[in-house]
């Protein structure tokens, strides 16, 4: 079993619609990132979390440090918000443990 | 300011020869890492650097790799004759000094080799 779990691997939406992507962990962590990664692209940092809820624009994510579990919000999605999306977690001072990635496709 | 450059973009490699990666972090920045992102795998750790030293290298195959960060110039991942296994996309991040746990990350646009 991977240490960081994400769900759903692929997910497919029309433009507009309330996206959510989950990410379990089974080790102690001193917090968790949410990365974003274009198709051939290089990799965006969105979100660092080590308690509660971080807002930007329009995406959100949550961490529950109890039931180890972070998510992933979009509002108003839109096709440009068509990438990957990476859960990493820090365990120790240094090392980050990635998740699988989601792959998500807005359609207009 | 910019962010962490990473060249060259795309690398072209024949079974055997050596590759040569390079990463100049962002500016003030002087802790260096490197992942790797095999095809249709997620990311992996390979190795953290400070200047002159090399902090965790738990995540780096015990031959051929290697990986530097000398007091002048980028960070350099070398892999000496490579192999097709070898093809994926190396990414290096940095943060500054005396970081924190909760230092954020900020990425290269990876260099993607590729070995015929």
């Amino acid at each position: 079993k991977n240490e960081v779990e994400q769900s759903p691997q692929n997910l497919t939406a029309q433009e507009g619609e309330f996206i959510t992507i989950n990410c379990s962990y089974s080790v102690g962590i001193s917090a968790l990132h949410w990365l974003q990664q274009h198709p051939g692209g290089g990799i965006v940092s969105l979100f660092m979390l080590s308690s509660g809820k971080k807002k930007h624009g329009r995406l959100i994510a949550t961490i529950n440090i109890q039931e180890k579990h972070s998510s992933l919000h979009i509002t108003a999605s839109h096709p440009r918000d068509s990438a990957v999306y990476i859960c990493a977690v820090r365990e120790g001072a240094q090392k980050l443990v990635f998740g699988q990635g989601t792959r998500l496709t807005i359609n207009p | 300011n910019a962010g962490v450059m990473q060249n060259p973009r795309h690398l072209v490699r024949r079974r055997g020869q050596e590759a040569r990666l390079r990463c100049s972090p962002m500016k003030g920045h002087s802790h260096v890492y490197w992942y790797r992102q095999l095809p249709e795998e997620g990311l992996k750790f390979m190795v953290y650097l400070q200047k002159e030293n090399i902090i965790d290298e738990s995540g780096m195959p015990k031959e051929r790799f290697s990986a530097e960060f000398p007091k002048e110039g980028p960070s350099i991942l070398r892999i000496q004759q490579v192999v097709r296994g070898d093809s994926a996309a190396y990414f290096c991040a940095s943060s500054p000094p005396r970081s924190s746990y909760n230092s954020p990350l900020h990425f290269g646009n990876g260099t993607r080799l590729t070995v015929t």
